[in-house]
Order: C-alpha cells, then sequence, then structure tokens
C-alpha cells in the first residue's frame, strides 16, 4: 500500500513532442506528490508539485494532471528538448510525513 | 543559490568496515534526511532527523546505520559493519520544515561501493 507504480521504464521523443509519464498510487493518505528530475551523477531536483486539491497545475512546459478518484497523476512535458532528458521521478508523501515514496523512474531520452 | 553538500563523492570499502558518509545540509534547514538508491532501482528512503531526533525510519534503516548530527554543520550517517548489498548511491536532503509541501533538497549523493 506504500508503493508508488511509474510507467513507462523509458520513453523516447522526438524534439518538440509531448514526453508523459504516469503514476498510480495505492495510500489515500498521500497527500503532495512531487515530480524529481534526476541528471546522470546528481541528485533528484524538485520540478513541479501538485496536492490533491487541484486537478492540474502547469509550469512553463511542464504539467502534473491529477485524478484523485483513480488514485493517479502524470507528468506531461510538452515542446520537449535534448536537455530534458533525463530520468523522471514521481513521488508521494503523506500530510503528517517527511518520508517521500517514490516510484521507480523513467528515463527519457529526447532526440534532436 | 544555497545547496546541500556531501563528501565524499564516491567511497570504496571492504565488507564488514565502517563507513561514515557526511552531508552538509542548507544552513537554515531544520529537517534532514537519507535516501540510498541502488544501481539502475528507485529512490529509497532511509531516515528523517529533526531537532536532534530520528523522527521517522524505514525497515531498511536498522541497527547497522545510524544518523547523528555531531556539530551544527554536519550530518552523518554510519553504517557500522558494510555489507556488499550496502553497495548504492547515498544522497542526503534537507528541508526548511517537515511536512506539508516544505521541498526535500538533494545533494549530490556519495556512491558506496563495497567490495
Amino acid at each position: 500500500q506504500q508503493q508508488v507504480k511509474q510507467s513507462p521504464q523509458s520513453l523516447i521523443v522526438q524534439k518538440g513532442g509531448i514526453s508523459i509519464i504516469n503514476c498510480a498510487y495505492e495510500n489515500t493518505a498521500f497527500d503532495y506528490f512531487p515530480w524529481y528530475q534526476q541528471f546522470p551523477g546528481k541528485g533528484p531536483a524538485l520540478l513541479i508539485a501538485i496536492r490533491p486539491d487541484v486537478s492540474e497545475k502547469k509550469e512553463g512546459r511542464f504539467t502534473i494532471s491529477f485524478n484523485k478518484s483513480a488514485k493517479q497523476f502524470s507528468l506531461h512535458i510538452m515542446d520537449s528538448q535534448p536537455g530534458d532528458s533525463a530520468t523522471y521521478f514521481c513521488a508521494a508523501r503523506k500530510a503528517a510525513g517527511n518520508k517521500l515514496t517514490f516510484g521507480g523512474g523513467t528515463r527519457v531520452l529526447v532526440k534532436p | 543559490e544555497p545547496e546541500v553538500t556531501q563528501t565524499p563523492s564516491h567511497q570504496v570499502t571492504q565488507m564488514g568496515q565502517e563507513v561514515i558518509l557526511r552531508c552538509v545540509p542548507i544552513s537554515n534547514h531544520l529537517y534532514f534526511y537519507w535516501y540510498r538508491q541502488i544501481l539502475g532501482q528507485k529512490v529509497e528512503f532511509l531516515v528523517s532527523f529533526y531537532n536532534n531526533e530520528i523522527s521517522e525510519k524505514s525497515e531498511i534503516f536498522d541497527d547497522q546505520f545510524s544518523v547523528e548530527r555531531p556539530d551544527g554543520s554536519n550530518f552523518t550517517l554510519k553504517i557500522r559493519s558494510t555489507k556488499l548489498e550496502d553497495s548504492a548511491m547515498y544522497f542526503c536532503a534537507s528541508s526548511e520544515f517537515g511536512g506539508g509541501a516544505y521541498e526535500q533538497y538533494f545533494g549530490p549523493g556519495t556512491r558506496l561501493t563495497v567490495t
């Protein structure tokens, strides 16, 4: 019940295309859902985050869509650029806790 | 921009040896964390630390692990007797406050190789 399942494991997209990564969770106590971007040899860096009281959040080319009833959320990267090539992790955290539970990661490759 | 720093960047040790991984969290942050990432796998929570106490720990964080804030700036993770399966990237993180929507800032990690 603590797991966060992420798909796909890897994704290849052409420059200018849309990258879509999906996550699903079981624990309804989760109430904070961040997405992290990780480049090789670096630590995860927060990209964008959402709370379950909104269905969508957009920051620049990055959008989170959240479906509370389905317990699913997704990251859309619009107009994907080669510099977006990285591993993306979804995560979830309970309201009263500090522990981030990460998904398995998606390696995104944007081809020029 | 303030950042979390970690030393060393790479540590090689023999099985059974003790290792100490060091972190300097962002200076005004009050909550500190350790996560690990086995090669090719997801990031896993180990422990959170606040006010000189462990506030939460995972089942991975057993008696061979300990954390300490020995002074006002450092935060350490000690593994008493390393095992081959401890080989992983260890990330330190810090946040200004706990819970809510407070962002956890991650350091660049220490790659631990146990031979």
